[in-house]
């Protein structure tokens, strides 16, 4: 069956600091991968998402980065931290091949 | 650009209540469209996808119906029960490669005893 791992769960860090967020997928191959964000209070921002290995777009021009070195594995960076980056950020993937949506368990990220 | 509106905003029931949640969507150029719950500070669980084929869905005491062409779809709960208490959150999943979901600010309910 399909998983999908998201780490840490929580992080507190401080402003000007690097962030590294990384999600993995098991069970599926060449599957769609997304990072969302939701603010307090707000609702879910599509950040970026990436159909295959190297292969990222940005959906708003932010502070934020991400990679995708490996087949299942996405990776949200930033190489310093404002304030306005906290939040929780959702990892998702679809596989191609069918319909749906699976979230990860998110990661509750509070720049101090 | 896609937008999505979810009424009501919030919902406070007794237990036992039949439930109607809205969904509205401005693109009906859609794929799918997908019903998830999110509780406080967890991830979204799906409960119902819909595809762009089909016009309801269901499982357990939830239902879901889709009308494409007026952007438009429904979640239905029976019988709500305390554990049903979360944000529910409504996704139209887009066509082309990327199929990006677009979410509303979702409709947070409560199920009181």
């Amino acid at each position: 069956s399909q998983t999908i791992h998201q780490w840490p769960a929580t992080l507190v860090q401080p402003v000007g600091s690097p962030l590294s967020l990384e999600c993995t997928v098991e069970g599926t191959s060449n599957p769609n991968l997304y990072w969302y964000r939701q603010a307090a209070g707000r609702g879910l921002q599509l950040l970026f998402y990436s159909v295959g290995i190297g292969q990222i777009s940005s959906e708003v021009p932010q502070n934020l980065s991400a990679s995708r070195p490996q087949d299942r594995q996405f990776i949200l960076s930033s190489k310093k931290l404002l304030l306005s980056d906290s939040g929780f950020y959702l990892c998702a993937w679809r596989d191609t091949g069918a319909y749906g949506y699976t979230f990860g368990s998110g990661t509750r990220l509070t720049v101090v | 650009k896609q937008e999505v509106t979810q009424i009501p905003a919030a919902l406070s029931v007794p237990e036992g209540e039949n439930l109607v949640l809205n969904c509205s969507f401005t693109d009906s150029a859609i794929y799918n469209l997908q019903w998830f719950r999110q509780d406080p500070g967890k991830g979204l669980t799906s409960l119902l996808l819909i595809q762009s084929s089909q016009r309801e869905q269901t499982s357990g005491r939830l239902n879901a119906s889709l009308d494409k062409s007026s952007g438009r779809s429904t979640l239905y709960i029976a019988a709500s029960q305390p554990g049903d208490s979360a944000t529910y959150l409504c996704a139209p999943i887009g066509t082309g490669t990327a199929s990006k979901l677009t979410f509303g600010t979702g409709t947070r309910l409560q199920v009181t005893l």
